[in-house]
């Protein structure tokens, strides 16, 4: 069946402009993951969702970033105002269920690119 | 918080060489470990899983034990090929399961 998948796969912003990066889970998955991959900071959690429960926005960095997920399906992260530091790639995952022991199936990924 | 460490490469082996990457943890609660691997140009994808102390993870000839008295989940194999070549991320979920903690990543790169 189709996987993750995530768009567009490459960005490049002008510093200051918003960005929105778009995530579709495997179908059925309830529980979705953002992470940031980067050269410094490694593999690093933004956000979580769970069916219609509040997100967990524990690991975004800062107020420039938000999320959103419809109809407990696709996601969009939104990066306003966009920082060199921001540049990385975004990985979006899904889970069939909450819980610590089941697999996350991850995206290609967004490469963000900010000049 | 919980973290992950492992040790930095990279990694440089002649193929059927036997390979170690270690990796261990810091956590609060019963976490579930992780070795996710990422292909050259391809997505991370999952390698193996342990649930719970004792457990062994296994796939593709790799291996893994979670041992909790010394936190660790070294990922083995006996005999490594040339499209092993990739890098490999040790990670865990809290009890909750709301996140993985990741290493910093192991870059395992197999010479013929």
């Amino acid at each position: 069946g189709a996987g993750v998948s995530q768009s567009p796969s490459n960005k490049v912003t002008e510093k200051g402009k918003d960005v929105e990066l778009r995530c579709d889970p495997i179908s059925g998955h309830t529980a979705l993951y953002w992470y940031r991959q980067s050269l410094g900071q490694g593999l690093e959690f933004l956000i979580y969702f769970q069916g219609n429960s509040a997100p967990d926005k524990s690991g975004l960095p800062s107020d420039r970033f938000s999320a959103e997920r419809t109809g407990g399906s696709v996601s969009t992260l939104t990066i306003q105002r966009t920082q060199q530091e921001d540049s990385a790639v975004y990985l979006c995952a899904s889970s069939p269920q909450p819980g610590r022991d089941y697999e996350q199936y991850f995206g290609p990924g967004t490469r963000l690119t900010v000049t | 918080g919980n973290s992950v460490t492992q040790m930095e490469g990279p990694v440089t082996l002649s193929e059927e060489a036997f390979l170690t990457i270690n990796c261990t943890y810091t956590a609060t609660g019963y976490p579930s470990l992780f070795w996710y691997v990422q292909y050259p140009g391809e997505g991370l994808q999952l390698l193996l899983k342990a649930t719970k102390a004792d457990d062994k993870g296994s796939n593709k000839g790799f291996e893994a034990t979670y041992r909790k008295e010394t936190t660790s989940f070294h990922l083995e194999k006996g005999s490594v090929q040339v499209s092993d070549s990739a890098v490999y991320f040790c990670a865990l979920s809290n009890n909750a399961g709301n996140m993985l903690t990741f290493g910093g990543g192991t870059r395992l790169m197999v010479k013929p």
